[in-house]
């Protein structure tokens, strides 16, 4: 059974600029959510997805958003990135029991 | 605010003996907790998860959980050097919601 796909796995872009990631869930899986990685903060919450639909959000701003399609794909979106934006950016698939299954990441750097 | 707070260590021990990692949690309406393991560079793998008070076992690991004192903790028997790694804690808060919130991880160096 294959895993949770993360597209790009690096990437780097300028201040200002904006960046999209996707993910594909395991197959069966209708829960996707993505979480942000720093060294200082851990693993910090972004949102989350069912059926296409945004279930829950964490606490980040605006700039930060998502959309799950019907094959239950999912992809972020990062508008005007600043420095601080620079992560690991996880998304994971679940069943309804909040086990999660993490994809292998995109590592964004923001010069 | 709702927290899950793990000491960052690092804990070391050497390589046969048992590595005990802890994780201590706000809320008490907390209903599953959940135990990740992170390799330097490498993303979150789920490798225990517990719902009930008590002991669960699996293999050389077994997940403690207390609800009354609110922690629960993660034995691992027969430290090998291939457990050296980072620990998340994740409890899924009270509400309906299945997000858990992580804590920010204890890292493990098993020494040989």
């Amino acid at each position: 059974k294959a895993g949770v796909t993360q597209t790009p796995r690096y990437l780097i872009k300028t201040r200002g600029q904006q960046v999209t990631l996707s993910c594909s869930p395991i197959s069966g899986h209708r829960s996707v959510s993505w979480y942000q990685q720093t060294p200082g903060q851990g693993l910090q919450f972004l949102f989350e997805y069912f059926s296409e639909t945004q279930r829950n959000k964490g606490n980040f701003p605006g700039r930060f958003s998502g959309r799950q399609f019907s094959n239950s794909r999912s992809e972020m979106n990062v508008s005007t990135l600043e420095l601080g934006d620079s992560a690991l950016y996880l998304c994971a698939s679940s069943m309804e029991l909040g086990e999660l299954f993490f994809g292998e990441g995109s590592r964004l750097t923001v010069l | 605010q709702k927290e899950v707070e793990q000491n960052s260590g690092p804990l070391s021990v050497p390589e046969g003996a048992i590595a005990s990692l802890n994780c201590t949690y706000s809320d008490r309406g907390s209903q599953s907790f959940f135990w990740y393991r992170q390799y330097s560079g490498k993303s979150p793998e789920l490798i225990m998860f517990i719902y009930s008070n008590g002991d669960k076992e699996d293999g050389r690991f077994t997940a403690q959980l207390n609800k009354a004192s609110q922690y629960v903790s993660l034995l691992i028997r027969d430290s090998q050097p291939s457990d050296s790694a980072t620990y998340l804690c994740a409890v899924n808060i009270s509400g309906g919601s299945y997000i858990p919130t992580f804590g920010r991880g204890t890292s493990l160096i098993v020494h040989p």
